[in-house]
């Protein structure tokens, strides 16, 4: 079973510019998770989807907005990028809903100039 | 506002050796504890869960404990191998996210 992909895995983008990531599930996952992680802050929730509807949102300001497919595909995006923005931008998968178990992928690393 | 801890940030030990990993949580209304690794320029592994209702979990050389009164889990790793270099990451679901430690980067020399 293929594991959660991630595209692109490098990006290079300019400040005011914005961004899309797309992330695939693993086959039968319905649960989607976003992560950012930078070395100032760690790893930090952004947001999950189930079932095509945001289900939880971390604290990140309104430019980061994602969403999910009915083949539970989903996409993050970040609008008017800042630097501060730079990141490994990760992506879970899970059965259902809070599920126990999380299945990272490789990240995407967004470095903003 | 759960905030999670772990001690040391930098871990190194000489192949063989058993060791210890701490990671402290300041709310105790947790649903979970998790255990991740972090292999350079890869994604995040999950190692071990521990139900908030569970005292520990073990898989293979691997041994998590939970002690949620105090605020506390620890990752046991026993005869420790240089595959065993990463960073392992604490995590706990908290009002339905996960909050992170900052990690502990583990090298395990031959």
């Amino acid at each position: 079973k293929a594991g959660v992909t991630q595209t692109p895995r490098y990006l290079i983008k300019t400040r005011g510019q914005q961004v899309t990531l797309s992330c695939s599930p693993i086959s039968g996952h319905r649960s989607v998770s976003w992560y950012q992680q930078t070395p100032g802050q760690g790893l930090q929730f952004l947001f999950e989807y189930f079932s095509e509807t945001q289900r939880n949102k971390g604290n990140f300001p309104g430019r980061f907005s994602g969403r999910q497919f009915s083949n539970s595909r989903s996409e993050m995006n970040v609008s008017t990028l800042e630097l501060g923005d730079s990141a490994l931008y990760l992506c879970a998968s899970s059965l259902e809903l809070r599920a126990d178990t999380q299945y990272f992928g490789p990240g995407t690393r967004l470095t903003v100039l | 506002k759960q905030e999670v801890t772990q001690i040391p940030a930098a871990l190194s030990v000489p192949e063989g050796e058993n060791l210890v990993l701490n990671c402290s949580f300041t709310d105790s209304a947790i649903y979970n504890l998790q255990w991740f690794r972090q292999d350079p320029g890869k994604g995040l592994t999950s190692l071990l869960l521990i139900q908030s209702s569970q005292r520990e979990q073990t898989s293979g050389r691997l041994n998590a404990s939970l002690d949620k009164s105090s605020g506390r889990s620890t990752l046991y790793i026993a005869a420790s191998q240089p595959g065993d270099s990463a960073t392992y990451l604490c995590a706990v679901d908290s009002n339905y996210q996960l909050i992170w430690g900052a990690g502990t980067k583990l090298i395990i020399k031959p």
